[in-house]
This record gives structure tokens, C-alpha cells and sequence, in this order.
């Protein structure tokens, strides 16, 4: 069945330091959506990408959605204590069954 | 306006014993999600239904049953509970994109 890994599973940075979060899947996906997690939270919706090749941003956040859409990319500029949390990647297969699948998880740390 | 909203919060159970997730959504969205969470780790999926009557099996179905018999309910049965099962139990909805999560059940089976 398809997976999806993400890359680094935990990331400590420095305040003001980049962060990025690597996504693969196992198989071609129709879209792929990106949540963060507080910690104790649920997980709460930052984007959706569906075209080959995608990139959007969202202030000092940066997603990208690769050629062949296997793979996905999530970067945070000059991280902030507020970006604490893990943030997940949720592929949805070429197949129309509104399945999503969701990624490992790459828990951020900020340290002030 | 509340969204997606599960209940209980908190649960500790018996090996053995039973029990129903409840989860209810008041954006009348067609597809709905069990999710579970085992500490510190990622959101595998349970179970799934892309409307009313109609239900499907995720990753991890064993153990568990659900039922859809209105658009807006969408409980999650434990027949015989097991230490297995302890986790953190998010249902979500959808209209087709962006999904919302509820809160989430933390159960425990002791």
C-alpha cells in the first residue's frame, strides 16, 4: 500500500535559523497537503498542492510539490519559537477514493 | 461555530471491555476520518467514509469498526479493547481538501 516518509523525524534549530521537511511517497499522488501539530493539539490544515512542480508560499513558509508528485518539500525562513511543532505531509493517491495518508511527521524544536 | 466535535476527551478502559468514539460534524461534509496517534509518532488512518451509508477501511482497521448512517455522525466502535489500542483518536472531515480535526479521544486500555 502506499507510504509516505518524511525527513528529518526531529529538527533542532536555533531562533532565526531555516528549517526544511522532506515528503516521499511510495506513489504518484493526485495532491498532497501539509498540517502542523502543536504539541497536545490536533493537527491543523496549512496548504494544498496539486499541480506538478507547485511552489507557494505563506509568509516565511515555503512549499513545494516536485515534478514527478512523489515527493514534497516544506521550508520555514528565519524559524520563530511560534513554528514549534511537527508537521506532517498527507498524500492523496491517483486514485479518487479521498484516502489521505499521512507522512511520518518531522517534529520542530526552536531554542530561543 | 463548532466543527468537528468528538467526545469523550479522556477514557480508561479494561482489556476487554467496549466502547464508542463519538465524532459529529456540523459542516455537512462528505468525507469523514478516524485517525490514530501513538505517542510521538504520526496520524495512521483507521477508517474512512466518502458519504452516508458508505465506509471503507484505512491502514489500520483491526480491531475497530465504524458506522455512517447520517452525513453528520461518524462513531468509531472498540469491540474487545486491548493494550494495543492506547492512543490519541482524531476524527476529521472534509468536503474534498482541507480536512478539520477534532480535538481527539485519549484512551487508555489498562
Amino acid at each position: 500500500g502506499q507510504q509516505v516518509m518524511q525527513i528529518p523525524q526531529y529538527q533542532h534549530v536555533q531562533e532565526g535559523e531555516d528549517f526544511t521537511t522532506y515528503c516521499n511517497s511510495s506513489t504518484t499522488l493526485s495532491n498532497i497537503q501539509w498540517y502542523k501539530q502543536r504539541p497536545g493539539g490536533h493537527p491543523v490544515f496549512l496548504i494544498q498542492l496539486v499541480k506538478s512542480g507547485e511552489v507557494k508560499k505563506q509568509k516565511r513558509l515555503t512549499f513545494q510539490f516536485g515534478e514527478a508528485k512523489k515527493n514534497s518539500s516544506l521550508h520555514i525562513t528565519a524559524t520563530q519559537t511560534t513554528d514549534v511543532g511537527t508537521y506532517f505531509c498527507a498524500g492523496l493517491e491517483t486514485s479518487g477514493t479521498y484516502k489521505y495518508i499521512f507522512g511520518t511527521g518531522t517534529r520542530l524544536k526552536v531554542l530561543a | 461555530n463548532a466543527g468537528v466535535t468528538q467526545t469523550p476527551k479522556f477514557r480508561i478502559l479494561k482489556i476487554g471491555q467496549s466502547m464508542t468514539l463519538q465524532c459529529t460534524q456540523d459542516m455537512n461534509h462528505n468525507y469523514m476520518y478516524w485517525y490514530r496517534q501513538d505517542p510521538g509518532m504520526g496520524l495512521k488512518l483507521i477508517y474512512y467514509s466518502v458519504g452516508a451509508g458508505i465506509t471503507d477501511k484505512g491502514e489500520v482497521p483491526n480491531g475497530y469498526n465504524v458506522s455512517r448512517s447520517t452525513t453528520e455522525d461518524f462513531p468509531l466502535r472498540l469491540e474487545l479493547a486491548a493494550p494495543s489500542q492506547t492512543s490519541v483518536y482524531f476524527c476529521a472531515s472534509s468536503s474534498g481538501s482541507v480536512a478539520y480535526f477534532g480535538a481527539g479521544t485519549r484512551l487508555s486500555v489498562l
